[in-house]
């Protein structure tokens, strides 16, 4: 069955960071590369960024610059999305997204996982 | 503010057509292909369209989406309360060298 399958829910205080997992199967994993959109409660999508599951490029939107990292593990086709120095205003549900075509089509989504911040 | 311009909200009555337009730039819709998202409450954003109004193996073809210039539009036909959701339109802004969505409309079906 091709799925994303995203971790749980994470509560977290200001300063922190998460790390999300979204664990693929049903298809070949380096052949799409894995975006991460992020929608705020009762916000629009925000995407986030892209990595190539092929050979781990990375494009980062830019106002995450330097506070977001994503990885890949081939070995066990899941992708990851690590976003440090959390803020209020990152508490937002994170999906992980297959890329269709490189462009900004994605055919297939996690479930999303709910990242809430507060002290 | 979002760098694709949505409607906020459309609606119209079951069984009739509605049309969702997304304006953008040229280095966002004018310079690249656009995509349409159908997200029903509490779940995960759908593709409906993608390289403009190719549909995706199982949208229906009472769904449709075309492009001019720096604006697109998602047409729905024969409106079932099913499709009462948020769609959004999403496009690469070469500019930005990123991702960009729209701020979403949410349709109503009276």
């Amino acid at each position: 069955q091709v799925q994303l399958v995203q971790s749980g829910a994470e509560v977290k205080k200001p300063g922190a960071s998460v790390k999300v997992s979204c664990k693929t199967s049903g298809y070949m994993f380096i052949s799409y590369g894995i975006s991460w959109v992020r929608q705020a409660p009762g916000q629009g999508l925000e995407w986030m960024g892209w990595i190539s599951a092929y050979n781990g490029n990375t494009n980062y939107a830019q106002k995450l610059q330097g506070r977001v990292t994503m990885t890949t593990d081939t070995s066990t086709s899941t992708a990851y999305m690590e976003l440090r120095s959390l803020r209020s205003d990152d508490t937002a549900v994170y999906y992980c997204a297959r890329g269709l075509t490189g462009g900004l089509d994605f055919d297939l989504w996690g479930r999303g996982t709910l990242v809430t911040v507060s002290s | 503010q979002s760098v694709l311009t949505q409607p906020p909200s459309v609606s119209a009555a079951p069984g009739q057509k509605v049309t969702i337009s997304c304006s953008g730039s040229s280095s966002s819709i004018g310079d690249d292909f656009v995509s349409w998202y159908q997200q029903l409450p509490g779940t995960a954003p759908k593709l409906l369209i993608y390289d403009n109004s190719r549909r995706p193996s199982g949208i229906p073809d009472r769904f449709s989406g075309s492009k001019s210039g720096t604006s697109a539009t998602l047409g729905i036909t024969g409106l079932q309360t099913g499709d009462e959701a948020d769609y959004y339109c999403g496009t690469w802004d070469s500019s930005l060298s990123a991702g960009v969505f729209g701020g979403g409309t949410k349709l109503t079906v009276l």
